[in-house]
């Protein structure tokens, strides 16, 4: 099993450009999620999705959307970037039954805005 | 709303040490607790959890933790750190019947530990 894997791991973007963070899990999982990390913040929820066609917002949703067309993906869609965005997003998953089960992190994507 | 509190952005010690990273949280119900280690540019793994089968935890790396409803806490300790425990650490906590099992993550502690 490769778990939760994201891509790309780095990217630089100027304000206005729009891209798309990749995640993938192989765990058959149905909860996925996007955070974003900023330094002394912790992680803080972007969007979350219960299973495929059902996504919902987190924390903080603005600047974001996602889709959920597969068990297996869940891709994070920054359409006009700016550089409140520069973060390093993480992308979990989580199996569907006991409150307490773990969520499964990826590596990481650096994302920097100029 | 739930929230966690992490006393102590950064916590220095030496080798051989006692690590003690504390961890607070509100909520109305007894909630599930995590701890996760953070290693530097690599995404976040679970140390322990509590799931309210016992109240001392024990972890991955010699890790334990000991949750205390009177106190609302879930300190995480270690009786001897090493160099490679030096990551940052973060406490999280789900509240049970949430739809989704979100967590609600801690500021984080960057542990330090010197030779």
């Amino acid at each position: 099993n490769a778990g939760v894997t994201q891509t790309p791991k780095f990217r630089i973007l100027k304000i206005g450009q729009s891209m798309t963070l990749q995640c993938t899990q192989d765990m058959n999982h149905n909860y996925m999620y996007w955070y974003r990390q900023d330094p002394g913040m912790g992680l803080k929820l972007i969007y979350y999705s219960v299973g495929a066609g059902i996504t919902d917002k987190g924390e903080v949703p603005n600047g974001y959307n996602v889709s959920r067309s597969t068990t297996e993906d869940f891709p994070l869609r920054l359409e006009l970037a700016a550089p409140s965005q520069t973060s390093v997003y993480f992308c979990a998953s989580s199996p569907r039954g006991e409150w307490y089960n773990e969520q499964f992190f990826g590596p990481g994507t650096r994302l920097t805005v100029l | 709303a739930q929230s966690v509190t992490q006393l102590g952005s950064h916590v220095s010690v030496s080798e051989g040490a006692l690590v003690l990273l504390r961890c607070n949280y509100s909520s109305s119900v007894p909630p599930y607790l995590f701890w996760y280690v953070q290693y530097p540019n690599q995404g976040l793994q679970l140390l322990l959890k509590y799931t309210s089968a016992a109240t001392l935890v024990k972890g991955i790396n010699g890790f334990e933790a000991e949750f205390k409803k009177s106190e609302t806490s879930f300190h995480l300790t270690k009786p001897s750190a090493h160099m490679s425990d030096a990551a940052e650490y973060f406490c999280a906590v789900s509240d049970p019947g949430n739809a989704g099992n979100m967590l609600t993550f801690g500021g984080g502690t960057r542990l330090m530990v010197k030779p």
